[in-house]
């Protein structure tokens, strides 16, 4: 089954210092995959995402995301971290088949808690 | 103003009583879709429409309906709402002619069934 998976509900960090949020996926194929930043009581905001090419891709706000294909891995980061980074991130990748749907498959989504 | 707006934003029901989540966009797409967010469980597809002739159920349809009125028009039903319906519900475009899977979200509606 394709799936995405955030494993860490909660991440924790202190502002002014790196971030890393995890995000693993199950596809076939070549993936496209994304990231989603949401803040309370607002809907999800494109941050960034990966089609092909570079496996580091920039997006919105400082954050980055590297795409490794062995580890079927697309680790959102920052290197440093504010206060008004805290959020609810969600990982999705677009599955094998839906070229032409637009549909998406989310993981389950990662607070993000950063402390001044 | 909001590029995708969802009405209403919060609202509370009974068991048995019928909703509808509108939602309305002005980015010209002409995909739409419904998206259920629970705790822990992330974002859920409910239906999705390539436009107004193409409905297509998605992973959760059981107990919804929806009805695509104009390209940019796109609304949920709950024909007998029930408890475990309460969820943050969002609306989302997509660009047929960019392909590339981004979607574009409402603020979100959250609904309680009581």
């Amino acid at each position: 089954a394709q799936s995405v998976a955030q494993p860490e509900d909660q991440v924790n960090v202190a502002e002014g210092n790196p971030l890393t949020v995890k995000c693993t996926y199950s596809v076939s194929g070549n993936p496209y995959l994304f990231w989603y930043v949401q803040y309370p009581n607002r809907g999800l905001q494109f941050l960034l995402k990966y089609i092909t090419g570079d496996n580091l891709v920039k997006g919105s706000y400082g954050f980055e995301a590297e795409f490794n294909k062995s580890q079927t891995s697309f680790h959102l980061k920052k290197p440093s971290a504010l206060v008004s980074d805290s959020a609810l991130y969600f990982c999705a990748v677009r599955p094998l088949g839906s070229s032409n749907t637009g549909k998406l498959i989310f993981g389950q989504g990662t607070t993000l808690q950063v402390k001044p | 103003d909001a590029d995708v707006t969802q009405t209403p934003r919060n609202r509370i029901t009974k068991t048995g009583k019928r909703i509808m989540l509108e939602c309305s966009q002005t980015k010209g797409h002409d995909r739409m879709y419904w998206y259920r967010q629970d705790p822990g469980l992330g974002l859920r597809l409910i239906y999705y429409s390539f436009d107004v002739k193409d409905i297509n159920k998605g992973e959760i349809s059981d107990g919804y309906s929806v009805s695509r009125q104009a390209q940019a028009k796109f609304s949920l039903s709950l024909e007998s709402a029930i408890p475990n319906q309460t969820a943050l519900y969002f609306c989302a475009t997509s660009d047929l002619a960019a392909n590339t899977g981004e979607l574009f979200f409402g603020e979100g509606s959250r609904l309680t069934v009581l």
